[in-house]
């Protein structure tokens, strides 16, 4: 499975847009780039997934370059309830659906 | 989405003793699922992978005697950590992932169970 890299922790304000970054160097051809959210004391949530180029859904944005050794996860106009713990993962159905969790980042939004 | 239902979201219990959690899936009919355990501050790591109608599958380190992972049913798996000491104080949290041929899909994850051990 491709280890993922990404910052521990950000701060951002109500309204801004938070762009957190992940490396994936090791990706494989079959792996998709997936995104989860996890408040405290909660399991995590789907948030948006992506093979190439851009993603966007309801709740977020996702860019992932021509080499797909990164992606960025971008919530627009975040509000105090968007601090969490966000995390990337890279893979497919060939690993078995087993999902390995990096450090993951530790978003905080102020007031 | 599909929904995944964990039961106690809570539970202290003395050392020593045994505490079930339990698994269940609502609206779908699971032949995998997994476990989780998440100790503060940190990320999830992978425990077991349930396979129903036949034994886990333990990752390297978590001792198989010791969490007991019961999947009799396509609705239902349980946690059983016994003889449970401090040190098994953690955030267990279970997880469902449907299969799609051709593509990676999303996870299904429980509230997940706080077990306090003193």
């Amino acid at each position: 499975l491709a280890k993922t890299t990404q910052p521990i922790s950000m701060d951002s304000y109500e309204g801004q847009e938070v762009n957190i970054t992940c490396s994936h160097n090791n990706i494989a051809t079959n792996d998709y780039i997936t995104w989860y959210q996890q408040f405290p004391s909660q399991g995590p949530r789907f948030i948006i997934q992506g093979y190439k180029t851009k993603v966007t859904n309801e709740v977020a944005s996702l860019f992932i370059p021509a080499d797909r050794k990164s992606s960025t996860l971008s919530l627009p106009r975040v509000s105090l309830s968007d601090t969490a713990v966000y995390y990337c993962l890279v893979g497919d159905e060939a690993a078995g659906n087993k999902l390995t969790f990096g450090g993951g980042t530790r978003v905080l939004v102020k007031p | 989405g599909a929904v995944v239902s964990q039961h106690p979201s809570r539970v202290i219990c003395k050392s020593g003793t045994s505490v079930k959690i339990e698994c269940r899936s609502l609206d779908f009919q699971a032949t995998t699922m997994f476990w989780y355990r998440q100790f503060p501050k940190q990320s999830l790591m992978l425990m077991a992978t349930s396979n129903e109608g036949s034994k886990a599958t333990y990752e390297q380190g978590v001792e198989k005697d010791k969490f007991l992972i019961n999947h009799a049913s396509l609705t239902l798996s349980t946690l059983t950590v016994t003889s449970a000491h401090p040190e098994d104080s953690s955030f267990y949290i279970c997880s469902y992932k449907s299969h799609n041929r051709g593509q990676d899909t999303e996870a299904f994850f429980g509230q997940g169970t706080r077990l306090t051990v003193v």
